[in-house]
């Protein structure tokens, strides 16, 4: 149980485009999802909570018009890279939050490798 | 503001030699302290949620205490297998808003077990 799926795995892109990544909750509903970057050898660092039906919070530093996240549903949450630059490029990772016991747990999504050229 | 701290930053092992990987945290009101294995190129793995101090937990080979300010993930005869990254990161208490449930982590343990 609490299986998070991200698509794609894998993404290339010019630079100046845009890039959809879509998490998807496939065994259970999330009221709330988070979205991480993380750079080589570096842990996860958070960008933004997004709750279902709600405007995302982002983390101070993140740039909102940049990182456009939308949360349509319990089990999807979509974060968009606009007009993307190669210092965009990392690993994108989501997770959803699942209520055990006493308090929230996150299941990660196996993660989305960005590369922009 | 929270802080997680995980030593030894790097650890390599002989198979079936225990050890030990520290995590020290700063957390005002702790509602949850979290350890996850991560394998390279993918997201992080739940292993464990510890609460209060003094709890433990064990799944297979790897055992998760708590303390009041340090949680220990203890490895019993490892084998290569358990080769991973392991991340410990902490939650406050419910602070209000929409960030509630966020998680700080710390920077990891990057544990080889050699056959």
């Amino acid at each position: 149980g609490a299986v998070v799926s991200q698509h794609p795995s894998r993404v290339i892109c010019k630079s100046g485009t845009s890039v959809k990544i879509e998490c998807r909750s496939l065994d259970f509903q999330a009221t709330t999802m988070f979205w991480y970057r993380q750079f080589p050898k570096q842990s996860l660092m958070l960008m933004a909570t997004s709750n279902e039906g709600s405007k995302a919070t982002y983390e101070q530093g993140v740039e909102k018009d940049k990182f456009l996240i939308n949360h349509a549903s319990l089990t999807l949450s979509t974060l968009t890279v606009t007009s993307a630059h190669p210092e965009d490029s990392s690993f994108y990772i989501c997770s959803a939050s699942l209520w055990l016991i006493h308090t929230d747990t996150q299941y990660f999504g196996p993660g989305t490798r960005l590369t922009v050229l | 503001e929270d802080q997680v701290t995980q030593s030894p930053e790097a650890l390599r092992l002989q198979e079936g030699e225990s050890s030990s990987l520290n995590c020290s945290y700063t957390v005002s009101g702790l509602r949850g302290l979290f350890w996850y294995r991560q394998d390279p190129g993918k997201g992080p793995e739940f292993l464990f949620t510890l609460y209060s101090a003094g709890e433990e937990k064990e799944k297979e080979r790897l055992k998760a205490t708590l303390t009041k300010k340090e949680s220990f993930l203890h490895i019993t005869a490892p084998k290569p297998e358990d080769s991973a990254t392991y991340l410990c990161a902490v939650q406050r208490g419910f602070a209000g808003g929409t960030s509630y449930g966020k998680l700080t982590f710390g920077q990891g343990t990057i544990l080889t077990v050699h056959p």
